[in-house]
């Protein structure tokens, strides 16, 4: 089937600008996942949806970046007066409901391909 | 805080050859942990995971061991391939519930022919 998938693969834009990206989550997963990835760096956390709600957005580096994801599926990912430290790779993840009241299950995180963002 | 420290790459080998990639973490409690792969031009793909000490995670001949006592999670293998060339980052899910991973900041590994 389908995987993750994220729109546009490449974005360049102008310090000060507004950016959005896309999420297409792998159908049926009800938590979605952003994450940034800076050059030679791993994945960071930036934020995490369950359903309609963000479960944990202890990851955004500041108000200048907000997400939604208003039906419970396609996510969008909004940076506001771009700066160029902001350029990064932007990837989304999907994986299945959460298991269990704990929340201690895993359920295996999907990546998409990314979203390469480059601000000038 | 949670964190993930892998050897510095890029690290190239010869075909056949062994295969090990450090690991160490940080954190409160007790995580589990993964190595994810990422091959060129793909996105992060999960290679083999453990969800407590002294589990043994393996896939295509990849294997690692959660160790407690040294807080490491080490990746090896026997005979590399030129297909496992790729960047492999280790990450951590920190306990108490919680859904987001915590990475390193990932090893190239070039194998040669």
């Amino acid at each position: 089937g389908a995987g993750v998938s994220q729109t546009p693969s490449n974005k360049v834009t102008e310090k000060g600008k507004y950016v959005e990206l896309r999420c297409d989550p792998i159908s049926g997963h009800t938590a979605l996942y952003w994450y940034r990835q800076s050059l030679g760096q791993g994945p960071e956390f930036l934020i995490y949806f369950q359903g309609t709600g963000a479960a944990d957005d202890s990851g955004l580096p500041n108000d200048r970046f907000f997400a939604v994801r208003p039906e419970g599926s396609v996510s969008t990912l909004k940076i506001q007066r771009t700066e160029r430290g902001d350029s990064a790779v932007y990837l989304c993840a999907s994986s299945l409901i959460l298991g269990g009241t704990s929340g201690s299950s895993y359920n295996e995180q999907f990546f998409g391909p990314g979203t390469r963002l480059t601000v000038l | 805080g949670n964190s993930v420290t892998q050897m510095e790459g890029p690290v190239t080998l010869s075909e056949e050859a062994f295969l090990t990639i450090n690991c160490t973490y940080t954190a409160t409690g007790y995580p589990s942990l993964f190595w994810y792969v990422q091959y060129p031009g793909e996105g992060l793909q999960l290679l083999l995971k453990a969800t407590k000490a002294d589990d043994k995670g393996s896939n295509k001949g990849f294997e690692a061991t959660y160790r407690k006592e040294t807080t490491s999670f080490h990746l090896e293998k026997g005979s590399v391939q030129v297909s496992d060339s790729a960047v492999y980052f280790c990450a951590l899910r920190p306990s108490q519930g919680a859904q987001k991973l915590v990475f390193g900041q990932g090893t190239r590994l070039t194998i040669n022919p």
